[in-house]
């Protein structure tokens, strides 16, 4: 079956402006998580969504950054005013249950903030 | 607080040696443990797990690990790689909450060489 996508796959911005992040996660599963992966810091969890509440939101690290989900399926995450270490792989997972359920990740989205 | 620390940066070996890659994780963590790999311009996929139950678990690709509590291990492992296992090695845990985010290790580059 189809796996997690993600869009679009690259995006390159100038600082200052918005962007939007879309995750599809696999069809059924309830649980969807974001995460960031960058040269000084690794990989770190941002959020996590259980339908289409967001119960964990410890891990964005500023009020410019900001998701939803809808319909219990699709989720976009927002960045406002992109700053230069904005500049990361934003990894999307999705997993059938939390606790023991393993979470399958897409292929992430490269963004660079000029 | 939370941590996987994974203790090699980068780990060089020959095609057909054998190779460990390893990690500790902090008892403020939770005891399910994970090992992702991601190829070059890839998402993260699922190698093994442990949940509970026994603890020398087998993944895909030839690879296992084993769990150990009293060092706070899960140590990854090969018999005989290959030039195709050349890759980051990640291992993560579930956080200390139920929400299921992971908290991933700094990575370990693999560089499997002829």
């Amino acid at each position: 079956g189809a796996g997690v996508s993600q869009s679009p796959s690259n995006k390159v911005t100038e600082k200052g402006k918005d962007v939007e992040l879309r995750c599809d996660p696999i069809s059924g599963h309830t649980a969807l998580y974001w995460y960031r992966q960058s040269l000084g810091q690794g990989l770190e969890f941002l959020i996590y969504f259980q339908g289409n509440s967001a119960p964990d939101k410890s891990g964005l690290p500023s009020d410019r950054f900001s998701a939803e989900r809808t319909g219990g399926s699709v989720s976009t995450l927002t960045i406002q005013r992109t700053q230069q270490e904005d500049s990361a792989v934003y990894l999307c997972a999705s997993s059938s249950s939390t606790g023991s359920g393993t979470q399958y990740f897409g292929p992430g989205t490269r963004l660079l903030v000029l | 607080a939370q941590s996987v620390t994974q203790l090699d940066s980068q780990v060089p070996v020959f095609e057909e040696a054998p190779v460990e890659l390893r990690c500790n994780y902090s008892s403020s963590v939770s005891v399910y443990l994970f090992w992702y790999v991601q190829y070059p311009n890839q998402g993260l996929q699922l190698l093994l797990k442990y949940l509970s139950g026994s603890t020398l678990v087998k993944g895909i690709n030839g690879f296992e690990a084993e769990f150990n509590k009293s060092q706070t291990s899960f140590h990854l492992r090969k018999p005989s790689v290959h030039i195709s296992d050349t890759a980051e090695y990640f291992c993560a845990a579930y956080g200390s909450s139920n929400t299921g985010k992971l908290i991933f290790g700094q990575g370990t580059t693999l560089q499997v060489k002829p």
